[in-house]
């Protein structure tokens, strides 16, 4: 089974802080993404990665970067965290894109207040 | 930018009866994908149906698509208390990413 680990699964963290959200998939994809999930705004695509170093824009990526070091890894950065970016954090992989039929796969998110 | 949405935002039957989950669309696609929610965790794949295909099934899942009117369907048959969970359509947007919509929230009643 395909696995997506967030490593954390609950956090708090203060305005102004830089936060690190951390993915590891287990089954060598090429894609990563990350997602944002807001009640009422459904899931907003923040970035995505099709390669190692390699990182695209989403929908939403303002106040967010990213780094893809390893293929395996992919981690989320809020520069410098404010309220508006409470929400909860949905890491994902595929093989590769979902245009070629190919299914993502989710971890079980991250949820992060910003206080 | 939003490509899917789901209709109605939420649903409540009872078990043993039929969930029926529509999605509209906007632009052109080469497939069409249903995910399940169940709260607070992340999402699961639950079908594809691709554009040449009109309709779909597994298990207890049945899945249409009509790309003339960009519109999808998913009907969970016999529903069960633990299909309750929220059920989202996902596009191929560009060639890397799915876009998705903002989801039906199914509520089964034992």
């Amino acid at each position: 089974d395909v696995k997506v680990t967030q490593s954390s699964r609950y956090l708090v963290k203060r305005t102004g802080e830089k936060v690190f959200l951390e993915c590891v998939q287990d089954m060598d994809h090429e894609n990563m993404f990350w997602y944002r999930q807001d009640p009422g705004l459904g899931l907003r695509l923040i970035y995505f990665s099709y390669d190692v170093k390699m990182k695209e824009k989403g929908d939403i990526p303002e106040g967010y970067s990213v780094s893809r070091e390893k293929k395996e890894r992919f981690s989320l950065i809020l520069e410098s965290a404010s309220t508006n970016q409470t929400s909860m954090y949905l890491c994902a992989s595929s093989t590769s894109g979902p245009r070629s039929g190919n299914t993502i796969y989710f971890g079980e998110g991250s949820w992060l207040t910003v206080v | 930018s939003q490509q899917g949405e789901e209709d109605p935002q939420a649903l409540s039957i009872q078990e043993g009866e039929n969930a029926t989950m529509n999605c509209s669309y906007k632009t052109s696609i080469n497939n069409l994908q249903w995910y399940r929610q169940n709260s607070g965790r992340g999402l699961v794949h639950l079908i594809l149906i691709r554009s040449n295909e009109r309709e779909k099934h597994s298990g207890r899942l049945r899945v249409t698509l009509d790309t003339s009117k960009k519109s999808s369907s998913l009907l969970i048959t016999a529903s069960r208390a633990a299909d309750t969970a929220s059920y989202f359509c996902a596009t191929d947007v560009g060639y890397s990413t799915l876009t998705f919509g903002k989801g039906t929230m199914l509520l089964v009643s034992p």
